[in-house]
C-alpha cells in the first residue's frame, strides 16, 4: 500500500449506531488531518494531529471523536450522528511541525450516509 | 488571516480549448500556494505548488500556474483541455500551524 488509505470507502449508519473510520498513511509523515466535505460547502478542517498530539479541534461536535495511536494511523469514532453529518470524510497527512509550508496528501475519503 | 477566493463556481470549456482557473489569496508575507484536483467521489490530488523561486510552476497532467504577487493571484492554466480534466479544482494557501486554507473550489465541465 502506498500513500494514504481510508476504510471503509462507504458507510451507511443509523443515528444510534457507533462506527469508526480508519486512515493509514505510508508516507512517513508526522501530521494527520480529518476534513469534512459536504455538498455545496467548502472543505471543513475538523482535527489536526501533530506528532500524535491533537493541535486543532475546529469546534467539532463531541459525537465525533478522533484518535491517533501513532503517526501512521488516525481514527474517527462516530456515535449518535445526525443526518446532516452525511458527507465525504477525508483524511490527509503531511510532514509534522507548525510551518506554513504544508503539502498535504489526501486519502480517497469515506462516503458516510446517516439515516 | 489567510483566505482564498476562487471567483468562478463553475466553468465550461470545449475539449481542446485553453483553460484558466482563477485564484486570489490574502496573505501578508510570501505565501505557500497549492492547487489540488478532485474527481467525483475521490480525494484531493496535488497538481502543483509554489513556495519560492520561479513564479511560473509546472505541475502534473500538463497544468501550470503563475504566481503574481502584485495581483495576489495564483491562476491555474492548461493550454488544451481533455475530457478527463473534468473535475473540481481547489486552490489553497499554507497557514501557520501546519494547516491549509482552501478556496471554495471551481467545477470544470468539458464539452466535446
Amino acid at each position: 500500500e502506498t500513500g494514504v488509505t481510508q476504510t471503509p470507502r462507504h458507510l451507511v449508519m443509523g443515528m444510534t449506531n457507533k462506527k469508526s473510520l480508519k486512515c493509514e498513511q505510508h508516507l512517513g509523515h508526522n501530521a494527520m488531518y480529518w476534513y469534512k466535505q459536504s455538498a455545496k460547502k467548502p472543505l471543513e478542517l475538523m482535527f489536526v494531529y501533530n506528532f500524535k498530539e491533537q493541535t486543532e479541534n475546529n469546534s467539532v461536535p463531541s459525537r465525533f471523536s478522533p484518535e491517533c495511536p501513532n503517526s501512521s494511523h488516525l481514527f474517527l469514532h462516530l456515535h449518535t450522528l445526525q443526518p446532516e453529518d452525511s458527507a465525504l470524510y477525508l483524511c490527509a497527512s503531511s510532514h509534522g511541525g507548525r510551518s506554513e509550508y504544508n503539502e498535504q496528501f489526501f486519502g480517497p475519503g469515506t462516503r458516510l450516509t446517516v439515516l | 488571516a489567510q483566505s482564498v477566493t476562487q471567483p468562478d463556481i463553475h466553468i465550461t470549456v470545449s475539449e481542446g480549448a485553453s483553460l484558466e482557473l482563477r485564484c486570489n489569496y490574502s496573505y501578508g508575507a510570501t505565501p505557500y500556494l497549492f492547487w489540488y484536483v478532485q474527481s467525483p467521489g475521490q480525494g484531493l490530488q496535488l497538481l502543483l505548488k509554489y513556495f519560492s523561486g520561479d513564479t511560473l510552476v509546472q505541475g502534473i497532467k500538463g497544468f501550470e500556474a503563475e504566481f503574481k504577487r502584485s495581483q495576489s493571484s495564483f491562476n491555474l492554466r492548461k493550454p488544451s483541455v481533455h475530457w478527463s480534466d473534468a473535475a473540481e479544482y481547489f486552490c489553497a494557501v499554507g497557514r501557520y500551524g501546519n494547516k491549509l486554507v482552501f478556496g471554495a473550489g471551481t467545477i470544470l465541465r468539458v464539452k466535446s
